[in-house]
């Protein structure tokens, strides 16, 4: 039920686009996204709702394909501030039901200069 | 807007013993979530409250964990006694309804070592 994230881990170069990707055996209604660096609280980045659009947020964004149950996340142009773990949540309303979220072990970014 | 507040950070205790946690909502967040953090896994929901309605605790360990949130604010989540297992990172979250879905906002955590 614990959707699956790749790659588990990604070192880049400052400037380098990176993509994490969030795969599910259940049918999705979302997929929530957040960044944690080390010691702090999961931040929210953004939801893709079915039938929803692609979502972005200055160099980051995201799609969600409800077909093959999947969502991605886009780094581009990675800064420094963009290191971290990266987690994605997702809601499946005929197994866990709405507003819970199941959460991915995470995929760690490291950006260095 | 202050965020999600939670205290104490840090808390060492020896097993069997009982520890507590508290926790702050944003204001106007109806939904507040306790979640727990393994070392290199991501959050695991152990209960939700809708107001003071305990409304989805299938993962909590209820020989054990105990929580509650009176009046629809702020809420306590408890363990006694506490294990060597339970060390980890306890995270609080409140939401907000957007129209099509909640947004969580997670507090910073209060990270538990049983010695």
């Amino acid at each position: 039920q614990q959707p699956v994230q790749s790659p588990q881990a990604v070192i880049l170069r400052e400037g380098e686009d990176a993509v994490i990707n969030c795969s599910s055996s259940k049918a999705l209604y979302s997929v929530h996204w957040y960044r944690q660096k080390h010691g702090e609280a999961p931040v929210f980045l953004m939801i893709l709702l079915k039938g929803g659009e692609q979502k972005g947020h200055e160099k980051i964004s995201a799609s969600f394909n409800e077909k093959k149950q999947q969502s991605s996340l886009y780094l581009t142009a990675s800064q420094l501030s963009y290191s971290g773990t990266y987690f994605c949540g997702t809601e499946n309303p005929l197994s866990g039901g709405y507003n819970k979220l199941i959460f991915g072990a995470g995929t760690r970014l490291a950006v260095h200069p | 807007e202050a965020g999600v507040v939670q205290s104490p950070r840090y808390k060492i205790i020896e097993k069997k013993q009982p520890v507590a946690f508290w926790c702050n909502p944003i204001s106007g967040h109806n939904t507040l979530y306790w979640y727990r953090q393994n070392l290199g896994q991501g959050p695991e929901l152990l209960i939700r409250y809708e107001n003071e309605e305990a409304v989805d605790d299938s993962q909590l360990p209820k020989d054990r964990f105990s929580a509650e949130r009176l009046k629809g604010v702020d809420s306590t989540l408890k363990i006694q006694p506490a294990e060597l297992g339970d060390s980890a990172v306890y995270l609080c979250a409140s939401s907000l309804w957007t129209g099509s879905s909640y947004e969580q906002y997670f507090g910073p955590g209060t990270r538990l070592t049983v010695t």
